[in-house]
């Protein structure tokens, strides 16, 4: 069984600069992969942030980016504003028409 | 402007059966993948199962033989049969529209279903 792996946690100040990743329990994350991102407040719905690696969704800010970093998966939040405290998720397509998350990271901006 | 709205969730004893609904708008849903995403209390999402345009549908190994996705495009709704409920089936189910790459765009607000005698 296939585990993603997500930091469960992190922090960053205000106007600070965060990468949270995304890995493999077993082997290394590549746009094969097709990684995308998600956040999610406390009672809402996610909101889809990054596709395909890299490309951000409709209304989405140009902070947020998305990349493979080494063997991994990577959301990078640029210039961290409040409301940027989230849970963030990624989710990878392991082929044969099956998905898996992450376990999420919890960020917070303090 | 797209919409998706989950309902059918409540309360059932364990090994009962439910089904959910997710209403689309601003798009037909016989031209996207259309998948299913929960999230238990405290948990972290997870993945349930897709059903794409074309016919094919695909589960999680959790639910996998329990559940069944399913589409009716004349109503453009698509639905989540659940059966065998489970405490750990407890969740906010999540509907949400397939992007082309590999990926979901739009969510449903959720819809809770509790599994408890």
């Amino acid at each position: 069984q296939t585990v993603v792996t997500q930091e469960p946690s992190f922090s960053v100040s205000p106007g600070g600069t965060v990468t949270l990743t995304c890995g493999l329990s077993s082997g290394s994350v590549s746009t094969s992969y097709y990684p995308s991102w998600y956040q999610q407040t406390p009672g809402q719905a996610p909101r889809t942030l990054i596709y395909s690696t890299n490309s951000r969704s409709s209304g989405v800010p140009d902070r947020f980016s998305g990349s493979i970093l080494g063997n991994k998966a990577a959301l990078t939040i640029t210039g961290a504003q409040a409301d940027d405290e989230s849970d963030y998720y990624c989710l990878l397509y392991m082929g044969g028409g099956s998905w898996v998350f992450g376990g999420g990271t919890k960020l917070t901006v303090l | 402007e797209v919409q998706l709205v989950e309902s059918g969730g409540g309360l059932i004893q364990p090994g009962g059966s439910l089904r959910l609904s997710c209403a689309a708008s601003g798009f037909t849903v016989s031209t996207n993948y259309m998948g299913w995403v929960r999230q238990a209390p405290g948990k972290g999402l997870e993945w349930v199962s897709v059903s794409y345009s074309g016919g094919d549908t695909y589960y999680a190994d959790s639910v996998r033989g329990r559940f069944t996705i399913s589409r009716d495009n004349s109503k453009n709704t698509l639905y989540l049969q659940m059966y065998s409920l489970r405490a750990e089936d407890a969740a906010v189910y999540y509907c949400a529209r397939g992007h082309h790459s590999y990926s979901f765009d739009y969510w449903g607000q959720g819809t809770l279903v509790t599994v408890s005698s």
